[in-house]
This record gives C-alpha cells, sequence and structure tokens, in this order.
C-alpha cells in the first residue's frame, strides 16, 4: 500500500537546524511531488514548500525567508526538508505528503508527522 | 501569501447537515479550481476528503459534498455523525507554484 513514513521526533536549540526524511513505498517515487506542510501546537496548517521527484525542481513558501531546503534521494525513494536558523516558534509537528503534478491535484496521502521541539 | 479564512467553529446534531465556508481571493480560490479539503482528527495526519472543490476520493462518505461560489468554497457534511467530529482545513492552489491552507474548522457533533 501507499505508504510515507517520516523520521522520528527531534529535540533542537535555538539556533540549529533539523533535517527530516519522508521515505515512500508502494507507488513510484518520481511519479508524484513531495510537499512539506508543518502544523505548530493548536495551530493551522502551513504549506511549506515542495520537490518534483523525478527532476528535482523545488519551491517553497516565502515565510520561511530561505531557511527550508528540500531534497530527495530517488535511489532510496526519500525526500528531505532541512529547516535552518531554527527558533522556538519553528517547534511543531511537520508533515510530508505526495501529490500528482498539475495545479489542481491535493495531497492524497500522508507522512504520519514529525514533531520538532526547538527548546534551550 | 494570507491562510484562506474559515469559521473557528461549527456544530450540528447527528442526523443534521452543516457547512463549513473557507474564503479566499481571485487569486486562489476564486480563480483555480483546485480547493481541497482535509478532515484531521486529534494527533493524527490530514486525510484528503474533496478535491477540485467537489470531487470524492474513493472512500470517503457520499456524506461530504464540496461546492464554490466566486472566491468562498463549501464543504457540506450532511447526515452528521458522532465519527464527523475533527478539524476540517481547506486549501487552494494560489498561483506560482504555491499553496495555501485556511485557518481550520473545529467541527462538534452535539
Amino acid at each position: 500500500q501507499v505508504q510515507l513514513v517520516q523520521s522520528g521526533a527531534e529535540v533542537k536549540k535555538p539556533g540549529a537546524s533539523v533535517k527530516i526524511f519522508c521515505k515512500a513505498s508502494g507507488y513510484t517515487f518520481t511519479s508524484y511531488i513531495i510537499h512539506w506542510v508543518r502544523q505548530a501546537p493548536g495551530q493551522r496548517l502551513e504549506w511549506m514548500g515542495w520537490i518534483d521527484a523525478a527532476n528535482d525542481n523545488t519551491k517553497s513558501s516565502q515565510s520561511f525567508q530561505g531557511r527550508v531546503t528540500i531534497t530527495r534521494d530517488t535511489s532510496a525513494s526519500t525526500a528531505y526538508m532541512e529547516l535552518s536558523s531554527l527558533t522556538s516558534e519553528d517547534t511543531a509537528v511537520y508533515y510530508c505528503a505526495r501529490k500528482i503534478r498539475g495545479p489542481t491535484q491535493p495531497l492524497d496521502c500522508w507522512g504520519q508527522g514529525t514533531l520538532v521541539t526547538v527548546s534551550s | 501569501q494570507s491562510a484562506l479564512t474559515q469559521p473557528p467553529s461549527a456544530s450540528g446534531s447527528p442526523g443534521q447537515s452543516v457547512t463549513i465556508s473557507c474564503t479566499g481571493t481571485s487569486s486562489d480560490v476564486g480563480y483555480y479550481n483546485s480547493v481541497s479539503w482535509y478532515q484531521q482528527n486529534p494527533g493524527k495526519a490530514p486525510k484528503l476528503m474533496i478535491y477540485e472543490v467537489s470531487k470524492r476520493p474513493s472512500g470517503v462518505s457520499d456524506r461530504f459534498s464540496g461546492s464554490k461560489s466566486g472566491n468562498t468554497a463549501s464543504l457540506t457534511v450532511s447526515g452528521l455523525q458522532a465519527e464527523d467530529e475533527a478539524d476540517y482545513y481547506c486549501s487552494s492552489y494560489a498561483g506560482s507554484n504555491t499553496w495555501v491552507f485556511g485557518g481550520g474548522t473545529k467541527l462538534t457533533v452535539l
């Protein structure tokens, strides 16, 4: 079955970086785009960016001012999201989700989420 | 881009219908037929309920329906059941390969 499995919870200090992985299975990795979405405690979903698994094209939300780097390893069917210069406001659950190409297509399968806690 | 606007809460009794709105702009909701709706239970990942404004994925109950008028999309849940109690988020393509989510609506079944 289609599955996205994410890495485990992380605790980071302010100013550090975190890198989360999202391993895909049950489908052809390069046929989809991987999006990253985060959710701070009790808050809304926030779109972060995407990577096209086929060609490495990426786009990130301007809200993160260049702090987000999204990469992928096709041989491992895995996407990665790295967030740098962490502050307490980056404490959130981070989700990956897959999407077929096209602006109207939805995020049809989500990872289980990765909790990132930023604390001194 | 600014978040889409949803009411913070909605409620209804079992068997009733409830509609949740999602208001954007002429640059996102109003321009593209790309509105999706996601159901999120506490501590769980979101689940796709509606896509392309009104389409239901396989396995989603036909009690869930979507529509759009102008810059506002709507999710209607008919025949409310206790299991429908959850948070609901809308999302839309916002142009330039970016997407935006709504603020979320907590649906309570009374």
